[in-house]
């Protein structure tokens, strides 16, 4: 198994850019995360699908930020406009449920200069 | 919210030697402990996880312990090794079935083994 599968690895961008991240899931996890890691605010939840639906999005920090989950194996995260304060790792995690653990893959390190 | 405090931030430790990392949390509805190791340019992988009906549980190496009562959770590396260095974070959820991986995460602990 690849594990989670996300891209790119890194992004630079300048302020104002539109950002995508991506992301691929196992096969047959049922729920797909998105966290951020930054040193200010470490680990911290930003949206989850159960069956590529939206179930909380109470972690997205500001309506430039946008999840979406069009089929089971695939995931986007978009940020438009960007802005500097978004630098930070994002990353993607799935897990089957029913109390199995989440397995994250290895991040989009994301600069916006 | 669940709130989730870790100790220490940084732990330097002779190979051989054990180490320990104690996190506590603010939920008493939190029911779900998982332990993540994140090596540099890595995601976080799990290396261990307790639910509230444990008290203790064994993995080899690397135990974790858990009191509800006092709401704290520690990780215990045995015999440490080189290869144990790396980012490790405490975490903890509701574990409801479509709670389980919404994760509190500690600030994490930088645990450098030294040959």
């Amino acid at each position: 198994d690849a594990g989670v599968i996300q891209s790119p690895r890194h992004e630079v961008t300048e302020m104002g850019q539109e950002v995508t991240l991506r992301c691929k899931p196992i096969s047959g996890h049922d729920y797909l995360f998105w966290y951020r890691q930054t040193m200010m605010r470490g680990l911290e939840l930003l949206i989850y699908f159960n069956n590529n639906v939206p179930i909380d999005d109470s972690g997205m920090p500001e309506d430039r930020f946008s999840a979406k989950m069009p089929n089971a194996s695939f995931s986007t995260l978009k940020i438009q406009p960007s802005e500097p304060r978004d630098s930070a790792v994002y990353f993607c995690a799935s897990t089957i449920g029913g109390g199995s653990p989440l397995h994250f893959g290895n991040g989009t390190r994301l600069t916006v200069t | 919210g669940e709130n989730v405090e870790q100790h220490p931030s940084t732990l330097s430790v002779q190979e051989g030697d054990s180490a320990v990392i104690k996190c506590t949390y603010s939920d008493s509805a939190s029911n779900y402990f998982p332990w993540y190791k994140q090596e540099l340019g890595k995601g976080p992988q799990l290396i261990i996880d307790i639910r509230s009906n444990v008290g203790e549980k064994k993995d080899q190496r690397i135990a974790v312990t858990l009191n509800k009562t006092a709401k704290h959770f520690s990780l215990h590396i045995t015999e440490t090794q080189p290869e144990d260095s790396a980012v490790y974070f405490c975490a903890a959820s509701k574990g409801t079935t479509d709670s389980w991986g919404k994760l509190q995460f500690g600030a994490g602990t930088q645990v450098v083994v030294t040959p």
